[in-house]
């Protein structure tokens, strides 16, 4: 059973760090590149980067360059992602979620079910 | 940078009607568009990738269709499961980033 777990979400104050994990089950992960995505509270979703399928190239949203990292551990089949100087607008339900095969690849084909992370004084 | 946007924003809709939602490109995407259902409380869930290709397990009365600038998301005859926020998603080989459209709500009506 294809699966997606993620885990590390919780509450931090303004300026703290927090490191997220997603594990990943039931598909050959290294073979995949593999995405963070946000949805604020009652908003829409919001991507927020992409590692490759061997952890060699990344990318980056925006507001969160510089202070986000993705990383992955094809030996654990684990997706990370360190934030860091974290905001308010950062409070979201954070999803990993996997690229799709063949002519999919350009969509997620499985997300996770999230994890919450709040950030607030 | 591409923009998704989708229209209406809510769709009153009954049980057993269609519902026709739309997704607009801010430039031409060929047939890079894909379209998710989330339902509260709920992660996404892939319903059409490329377009028109329905994923894996997904009902027949869904189907997508479009390409360029323009995309429909079709459901053909909405069941009770199917009252949920639709988003449509747009990504290139390079830069990988992903956008999302605003999403549609389809209500109960």
């Amino acid at each position: 059973q294809v699966q997606l777990v993620e885990s590390g979400g919780g509450v931090v104050q303004p300026g703290r760090s927090l490191r997220l994990s997603c594990a990943a089950s039931g598909f050959t992960f290294h073979n995949y590149g593999m995405h963070w995505v946000r949805q604020g509270p009652g908003k829409g979703l919001e991507w927020v980067a992409v590692v490759s399928s061997a952890g060699t190239v990344t990318y980056y949203e925006d507001s969160v360059k510089g202070r986000f990292t993705i990383s992955r551990d094809n030996s654990k089949n684990t997706l990370y992602l360190q934030m860091n100087s974290l905001g308010t607008e950062d409070t979201a339900v954070y999803y990993c979620a996997k690229e799709g095969s063949g002519v999919g690849y350009l969509a997620f084909d499985v997300w996770g079910q999230g994890t919450m992370v709040t950030v607030s004084s | 940078e591409i923009v998704l946007t989708q229209s209406p924003a809510t769709l009153s809709l009954s049980p057993g009607e269609r519902a026709t939602l739309s997704c607009r490109a801010s430039q031409s995407i060929s047939s890079f568009l894909a379209w998710y259902q989330q339902r509260p409380g709920q992660a996404p869930r892939l319903l059409i990738y490329d377009a028109s290709n329905r994923a894996t397990g997904i009902p027949a009365r869904f189907s997508g269709s479009g390409s360029g600038t323009d995309f429909t998301l079709t459901i053909s005859s909405l069941e009770p499961e199917d009252f949920a926020i639709y988003y449509c998603q747009h990504r290139n080989n390079w830069p990988p980033a992903a956008t999302f459209g605003g999403g549609t709500k389809v209500e109960i009506k």
